[in-house]
């Protein structure tokens, strides 16, 4: 069975420094990943997809993640954080038992950036 | 940019009560899909539909949900006799044809008392 497990519940940076949110995944066939941001009050936001064409996938607002078969993760980082990138981050696989997807969803990683 | 929509934002409801969540999926989009989010737990889906029907369902989709795309642009998802454990915010998503990237809609926050 498809899993992600998002190794940080917290994470606290501050303005200007990298930011790296973990995720592992499991999964019995070349998995589709993702990662979702929710900011306060708002829905989820994807941010970037893996599919298997190049294993260094650049999203939206600088973030960027890369898969590493031999170490199954699938980590999201960003070179220099700003505030507006406080929220919540999800790492997703996505999973196909029958005709259609469904998402299989991490714990989740609030990110917080300090000034 | 095409986005989903949701409504009530938020639903305020007495245990027991039948409630209808509301949806209006990306227009050219044909899979539809709710999770739920349990405050403090992880998302969890609930169920897939596809050409008016329901395509995969969890075990936490049981009798009390249904399911309907009333008309060519809503999706609807109704608890017949809400518990408190419903109590939750609910997501809808919907992704094109052949293609696993959901969009998802901002939610509706459920509050069963």
């Amino acid at each position: 069975a498809q899993s992600v497990t998002q190794l940080d519940s917290h994470v606290s940076v501050s303005e200007g420094t990298p930011v790296l949110l973990r995720c592992n995944y499991s999964s019995s066939y070349s998995p589709s990943l993702f990662w979702y941001v929710q900011h306060p009050n708002k829905g989820l936001q994807l941010l970037l997809k893996y599919t298997s064409a190049a294993t260094l996938v650049k999203g939206i607002n600088g973030f960027e993640a890369e898969f590493k078969k031999s170490e199954t993760s699938f980590h999201l980082t960003k070179p220099s954080a700003h505030m507006s990138d406080a929220a919540e981050y999800f790492c997703v696989v996505s999973d196909r038992p029958s005709g259609t997807y469904k998402y299989i969803f991490g714990t989740g990683t609030r990110l917080k950036v300090l000034a | 940019e095409p986005e989903v929509t949701q409504t009530p934002s938020h639903q305020v409801t007495q245990m027991g009560q039948e409630v209808i969540l509301r949806c209006v999926p990306i227009s050219n989009h044909l899979y539809f899909y709710w999770y739920r989010q349990i405050l403090g737990q992880k998302v969890e889906f609930l169920v897939s539909f596809y050409n008016n029907e329901i395509s995969e369902k969890s075990e936490i989709f049981d009798d009390q949900f249904s399911v309907e795309r009333p008309d060519g642009s809503n999706f609807t998802l109704k608890i017949r006799s809400t518990k408190l454990e419903d109590s939750a915010m609910y997501f809808c998503a919907s992704s094109e044809q052949g293609g696993d990237t959901q969009y998802f809609g901002p939610g509706t926050r459920l509050t069963v008392l």
